[in-house]
């Protein structure tokens, strides 16, 4: 069973303009969300986080918004830089148990 | 600032090989916790210790696979007669615990497993 879900896997994004990634999740009990990059032959890097009890987060170009009755949430980050280009992980915890990571989905920024 | 090191970083093993896997967490961070990843998944939870304690073990953790954190800093994670189905990246994370939900992990750069 699937918990964490990133439907699309992947996105190509201009330059400058609003990269925005989707997840979607089935257990109520998450508490914690987080979003990771990953690049290639590396571990994932923390980006932002959100608590269950706030629906929007900010930190410099990235923001998380959560909607807990549609169990959605997503990453905006504006503007879109060729750097940004890597695979982008959501994942979900309950009470800080482990994280339940989607399957990602792959950014591709171009000129 | 030192970040979370796994040695070593590759490893290539013949099928019926034991290898073991070495992770050292940022030095404040009293939970640990050890991840693999296959191609085109997202990372899977095997197990994680709060200090030396191991708290959860994944049912992915087959009898074959051990992890211990005897000191409560470092950690090791041993695959005992390696099979093909065990190639993966297995990747470890540390975290602050600041009590819930606060849940950030810090992940290593991971230990490729190639079993032939």
């Amino acid at each position: 069973d699937q918990q964490v879900k990133q439907n699309s896997p992947s996105l190509s994004v201009q330059e400058g303009r609003i990269s925005i990634l989707n997840c979607d999740y089935t257990n109520s009990m998450f508490d914690y969300f987080l979003w990771y990059k990953k690049y290639p032959a590396e571990g994932p890097t923390f980006l932002i986080s959100i608590s269950s009890i706030k629906d929007k987060n900010e930190d410099g170009r990235f923001t998380v918004f959560l909607n807990k009755s549609a169990k959605h949430l997503s990453l905006h980050i504006v503007p879109s830089q060729p750097g940004d280009s890597a695979v982008y992980f959501c994942a979900a915890s309950y009470d800080t148990d482990k994280l339940i990571f989607g399957t990602g989905t792959r950014l591709q920024v171009f000129p | 600032d030192t970040g979370v090191s796994q040695n070593p970083r590759h490893k290539i093993t013949k099928r019926g090989q034991n290898v073991t896997f070495r992770c050292d967490p940022i030095s404040e961070h009293n939970r640990l916790y050890w991840y693999r990843q296959t191609l085109g998944q997202g990372p899977e939870f095997l197990t994680y210790f709060q200090n030396e304690a191991q708290l959860e073990k994944s049912r992915l953790l087959s009898d074959r696979f051990s992890a211990e954190r005897p000191k409560g800093s470092f950690s090791t994670l041993e695959i005992q007669r390696t099979e093909q189905g065990d190639s993966a990246m297995y990747l470890c994370a540390s975290s602050p615990y600041r009590g819930p939900p606060y849940n950030e992990q810090f992940f290593g750069p991971g230990t490729r497993l190639t079993v032939l």
